[in-house]
């Protein structure tokens, strides 16, 4: 069954930078997109960017644009987003979510747990 | 960026009884592929969002048939034909036409 699972939670200062990770299984990794989604407390969903696990493509928010890199490890079947520079506002629940690229339209199948962010000095 | 609007915020229902909640895009979704680009989630309490409609009408694998989503351009609905208990939460419409994909204000679904 397709599973994608997402390290437990962060605590970062200011100005520190966090990596989530998020191991997909149960598909072939490479054929599919992998969008990151954060929720601060009592929002709606923001998205932040995806990458194309085959090539590793990626395209990012404006938003975020000087702040966010996400990478993949075809050999650990696993994407990761870094943010840096964090402030208070980061202060998120940070998902994941599969995307079948060879499909039309974008929409996010499965989703990771989410991993709970907290910037605080 | 395209801004996502939804309403009501808020819809208390009753169980068997049908609900309806409406988004709308600042602009079209209709893709020259003659798609509506317009997704619903349910984000049930303590948990990640789940895929119910994508495509603006389609449901995902494993969604009841009571939920169904119609609409176009700017003007889309996702309709409960009967209510149940498990159905509560936050329902979101997402565009995912042009980045960056953007998520409605989302709309409380309890039971009065």
């Amino acid at each position: 069954q397709v599973q994608l699972v997402q390290a437990g939670g962060e605590v970062k200062k200011p100005g520190a930078s966090v990596k989530v990770s998020c191991k997909a299984s149960g598909y072939t990794f490479t054929s599919y997109v992998i969008h990151w989604v954060r929720q601060a407390p009592g929002q709606r969903p923001e998205w932040m960017g995806w990458i194309y696990a085959g090539n590793g493509n990626t395209q990012y928010s404006q938003r975020f644009q000087d702040r966010v890199t996400i990478t993949r490890d075809i050999s650990a079947s696993t994407a990761y987003m870094e943010l840096s520079s964090l402030k208070s506002e980061d202060t998120a629940i940070y998902y994941c979510a599969r995307d079948d690229a060879s499909a039309a339209g974008s929409y996010f199948d499965y989703w990771g747990q989410g991993t709970v962010v907290t910037v605080s000095s | 960026d395209i801004v996502m609007t939804q309403s009501p915020l808020s819809l208390p229902v009753t169980p068997g009884e049908p609900a309806s909640i409406s988004c709308r895009s600042s602009q079209s979704l209709l893709h020259s592929n003659g798609y509506n680009y317009l997704d619903w989630y349910l984000q049930r309490p303590g948990q990640s969002p789940q895929l119910l409609i994508y495509l603006g009408s389609n449901r995902a694998a494993g969604v009841p048939d009571r939920f169904s989503g119609s609409g176009s351009g700017t003007d889309f609905t996702l309709k409960i034909s009967r209510v149940e208990a498990e159905d509560v939460g936050i329902y979101y419409c997402m565009q995912p036409l042009q980045t960056p994909f953007t998520f409605g204000p989302g709309t409380t679904v309890d039971i009065k």
